[in-house]
């Protein structure tokens, strides 16, 4: 059974960083690629981030990029995502999706960027 | 970007009726490999999302075979056979053929 659990998530103050995680079981990690969605309350959806099987490209919708930065651990089997300059409106649930067609989704994890 | 519409908004039906949810993109969503990376995803209330199409018409594993999908090129629909209880959520589409991934804004489903 395929499993994602994110972690990290919590209440940061606007302009400072977090890093989020997320522990893949049930897959061979290393064979796919991996992404991160978001979903602000009540909106919809929006993807942020994805990276290749092998870690060496990323790619980023231009509301995220030189902000956020994915990346992966494939002998650790986990997909992290470090947000940096965080702003109000990256207030949001993230979910970890595996590939970029998303068949497996994690729980999600609530990140509040408020003073 | 690609600009996915979804119509309608929202959907309010009885239990055995049919549904129908248009998804339009402002370009055709065949990648260079021949393929159409469109999916159709469903977020029951509190719940994660959860895959139920991909390629347009392929459906993931253990989904009911009331639900369907077809199109084409930049329109595309997702039909429910007969409506269950346990089908209401927001249903998205969502293209992953070009970056940026882009998802249409969602349509409600409420069960009469």
């Amino acid at each position: 059974e395929v499993q994602l659990v994110e972690t990290g998530g919590g209440l940061v103050q606007p302009g400072r960083s977090l890093k989020l995680s997320c522990v893949a079981s049930g897959f061979t990690f290393n064979n796919y690629w991996m992404s991160w969605t978001r979903q602000a309350p009540g909106k919809g959806l929006e993807w942020v981030a994805s990276i290749t099987n092998s870690g060496g490209s990323t790619y980023y919708p231009d509301s995220v990029k030189g902000r956020f930065t994915i990346s992966r651990d494939n002998a650790q089997n986990t997909l992290y995502l470090q947000m940096n300059s965080l702003r109000s409106e990256d207030t949001a649930t993230y979910y970890c999706t595996v590939g970029i067609a998303a068949p497996y989704w994690g729980q999600g994890v609530m990140v509040t960027v408020s003073s | 970007d690609v600009v996915m519409t979804q119509t309608p908004v929202s959907l309010s039906l009885a239990i055995g009726q049919p549904a129908s949810i248009s998804c339009k993109s402002s370009q055709s969503l065949v990648h260079s490999d021949g393929k159409t990376y469109l999916s159709w995803i469903l977020q029951r209330p509190g719940q994660s999302p959860k895959r139920l199409i991909y390629l347009v018409s392929k459906l993931d594993s253990g989904v009911p075979d009331r639900f369907s999908g077809s199109g084409s090129e930049t329109e595309f629909t997702l039909k429910i056979s007969r409506v269950e209880a346990e089908d209401l959520g927001v249903y998205y589409c969502w293209q992953a053929t070009h970056f940026p991934l882009t998802f249409g804004s969602g349509t409600k489903l409420e069960i009469k």
